[in-house]
């Protein structure tokens, strides 16, 4: 079993939709979840850290469930320009390293 | 805004050939991460250093590949004899010193090296 996994979509959406993806997580020591956002042969960005209870910022809500070693990542009222990959990635444990989900694909479609 | 800086952008490498990616970690950062990502797949984690010190370098793969961190200078990622498998985009990323739900949870990435070999 992989430790950190997503499906992969890709996930085509209509603007304005809603759209939900989850990522589990295998290794039930780790402590820090985050969100990155990856363009075309671009390098990843931070988009939202995941902690506790989760967190949310403008359209974009993360959540983590310790229980089930899941988090997700919310998008509401989807832009053209959220089209990317996402990728989410946790920190077990005493590693520092992040480990990532091999990434969800979206595409907002007009 | 000096971020994490990764040179060369592109390399062309032939079979047999020895390449090496550099990695300027951002101001303050003493962490340095290397991942790789091969063509469609994920990020996967090769080596984390910090200054003249490899702390892990599980994700390494255990011939041909070797990383170091010197005091003074930049981070190296040196791959000897490149097969056409090693072609991927080799990022680096770094973190302050801290832990736990402190700033040296985040890891920021440099915009990578596009290696490719022929």
């Amino acid at each position: 079993r992989k430790e950190v996994e997503q499906d992969p979509g890709p996930f085509n959406v209509p603007e304005g939709a809603t759209v939900a993806f989850n990522c589990t997580y295998s290794n039930s020591a780790s402590q820090s979840f985050f969100w990155y956002r990856q363009d075309c042969r671009k390098e990843p960005k931070l988009l939202m850290s995941v902690y506790s209870s989760g967190n949310e910022d403008g359209r974009f809500t993360a959540q983590l469930n310790r229980a089930s070693q899941y988090i997700s990542l919310l998008i509401r009222d989807s832009k053209l320009s959220d089209s990317a990959t996402y990728l989410c990635a946790v920190k077990g444990g005493s590693a520092r390293q992040l480990t990532f989900g091999s990434g969800t694909q979206l595409t907002v479609l007009p | 805004n000096a971020g994490v800086m990764q040179n060369p952008r592109h390399l062309v490498r032939r079979r047999g050939q020895e390449a090496r990616l550099r990695c300027s970690p951002m101001k303050g950062h003493s962490h340095v991460y290397w991942y790789r990502q091969l063509p469609e797949e994920g990020l996967k984690f090769m080596v984390y250093l910090q200054k003249e010190n490899i702390i892990d370098e599980s994700g390494m793969p255990k011939e041909r590949f070797s990383a170091e961190f010197p005091k003074e200078g930049p981070s190296i990622l040196r791959i000897q004899q490149v097969v056409r498998g090693d072609s991927a985009a080799y990022f680096c990323a770094s973190s302050q010193p801290g832990t736990g739900q402190s700033s040296g949870n985040t890891i920021y990435f440099g915009e990578g090296s596009w290696l490719t070999v022929v």
